[in-house]
């Protein structure tokens, strides 16, 4: 039972452009949310993160949007760069237990 | 500052054998956790260790073992392989007191089981 799930593998956008990678989750237990990137030959690397009593957070080009009621949240790139292309992995942490649950990861592509 | 080193970087077994992975954690960090990443898929967590001991497991079979040394460091072992263990398998460290973010990853060994 995939308790992470992010059902798009795939995602291309042209330079400059917006993108938006979606993660739905269905464990109400999980209160802490993280998004990592991973590039090939590398292990995944931290991005951005928000906790349940938020529903945004921004760093830079990157914001991450929660929506508790329907487990849902969004990772924004804008503007999108070349350098974005990688596997983007949600993952969701619930009180303290110190283990994460990833998503399948989409495979983003951004186009020159 | 090397960051989390795992070795080797591949690795060939065939089924029934038994095999070893090693990992050495950030400068500085006191917890190690393994994950198993099949193809296709996200990380999947086996197990944490703290204190050379192990603190929270996930659901895999205890053909999966693992140890933490006084200086860190850990090893994950796999007896018994099966031809579904072929996986990346990802070293992450932090400190036991750290947020989730502050979780860095090795870039992961490559088991082939034949």
């Amino acid at each position: 039972d995939q308790q992470v799930k992010q059902n798009s593998p795939s995602l291309s956008v042209q330079e400059g452009r917006i993108s938006i990678l979606n993660c739905d989750y269905t464990n109400s237990m999980f209160d802490y949310f993280l998004w990592y990137k991973k590039y090939p030959a590398e292990g995944p690397t931290f991005l951005i993160s928000i906790s349940s009593i938020k529903d945004k957070n921004e760093d830079g080009r990157f914001t991450v949007f929660l929506n508790k009621s329907a487990k849902h949240l969004s990772l924004h790139i804008v503007p999108s760069q070349p350098g974005d292309s990688a596997v983007y992995f949600c993952a969701a942490a619930s009180g303290s237990a110190r283990q994460l649950t990833f998503g399948s990861g989409t495979q983003l592509t951004v186009l020159p | 500052d090397a960051g989390v080193t795992q070795s080797p970087t591949h690795l060939i077994k065939t089924r029934g054998q038994q095999v070893t992975l090693r990992c050495s954690p950030k400068s500085g960090h006191d917890t190690v956790s393994w994950y198993q990443q099949a193809l296709g898929q996200g990380p999947q967590f086996i197990f944490q260790y703290y204190e050379e001991e192990e603190r929270q497991r996930g659901n895999f079979p205890d053909r999966f073992s693992g140890h933490q040394f006084p200086n860190y460091s850990s090893e994950l072992n796999v007896n018994a392989l099966l031809l579904g263990d072929s996986a990346l398998y990802l070293c992450a460290s932090s400190l036991l007191s750290a947020s989730y973010n502050e979780q860095f990853f090795g870039p992961g060994t490559r088991l082939t089981v034949l």
